[in-house]
């Protein structure tokens, strides 16, 4: 069964402090990373897809790196800001998959 | 560019009732996904359409879930008789073409609360 892990599950952060999740995948037979971001109330928006180990993509003050290796990928968010309060999905796929599988999430909670 | 558009929104029923979710997706996208997130869990792929045909639906309870997606276009989810532990999020999501490494685009969720 492939299991895509994140930690942490929760956190609470004040505003200017820079934070990072993890996810946590298997390293065999891997295809490609989804990173999500999930207001409440609103749709999930995708952050990145990254496929080369290595690989480091950035949006604005959110950054993501990819270790297809060691089987993890780290997101970053530089000085949070309120509107970053949501849950950080993480989602793997592997070379003889179809679907992405889903981490659980790491809830981020922003307060000013 | 229009998103992926899902009603109703919010959906409250009793067990054993009968319930159906619709999905428009975006404009020209062959692939559509339906997924299932309950509270405190990753969404969890319940079927993939490729244009009209089903691509992966191995985790679709086929007793009680039907899903189906007419012309290719719109697509409908329906649990028929539901149970308590069909409370969760119900996304819908399409992409186009899939390989694993579009993003999918998501809509809102029906949010279905079973008593």
């Amino acid at each position: 069964i492939l299991n895509v892990e994140q930690s942490p599950q929760s956190l609470h952060v004040q505003e200017g402090d820079s934070t990072n999740f993890t996810c946590s995948f298997p390293s065999s037979n891997f295809y490609a990373l989804h990173w999500y971001r999930w207001e409440t109330a609103k749709s999930p928006e995708a952050l990145f897809v990254m496929t080369l180990n290595g690989d480091e993509k950035k949006k604005g003050r959110i950054s993501a790196t990819l270790n297809t290796k060691e089987g993890y990928s780290y997101l970053y968010i530089k000085g949070s800001q309120p509107e970053d309060s949501a849950t950080y999905l993480c989602a793997f796929i592997n070379q003889a998959g179809t679907a992405l599988i889903f981490g659980k999430g790491t809830t981020l909670s922003v307060s000013s | 560019e229009a998103g992926v558009a899902q009603s109703p929104r919010y959906k409250i029923i009793e067990k054993r009732q009968s319930v159906a979710f619709w999905c428009n997706p975006i404009s020209g996208h062959a692939t559509l996904y339906w997924y299932q997130q309950i509270l405190g869990q990753g969404p969890k792929l319940l079927i993939q359409f490729q244009n009209n045909g089903v691509v992966d639906d191995s985790q679709l309870p086929k007793d009680r879930f039907s899903a189906e997606r007419l012309k290719g276009v719109d697509s409908t989810l329906k649990i028929q008789p539901a149970k308590l532990e069909d409370s969760a999020v119900y996304l819908c999501a399409s992409s186009s073409p899939t390989s694993g490494m579009e993003t999918q685009y998501f809509g809102p969720g029906t949010r279905l609360l079973v008593l």
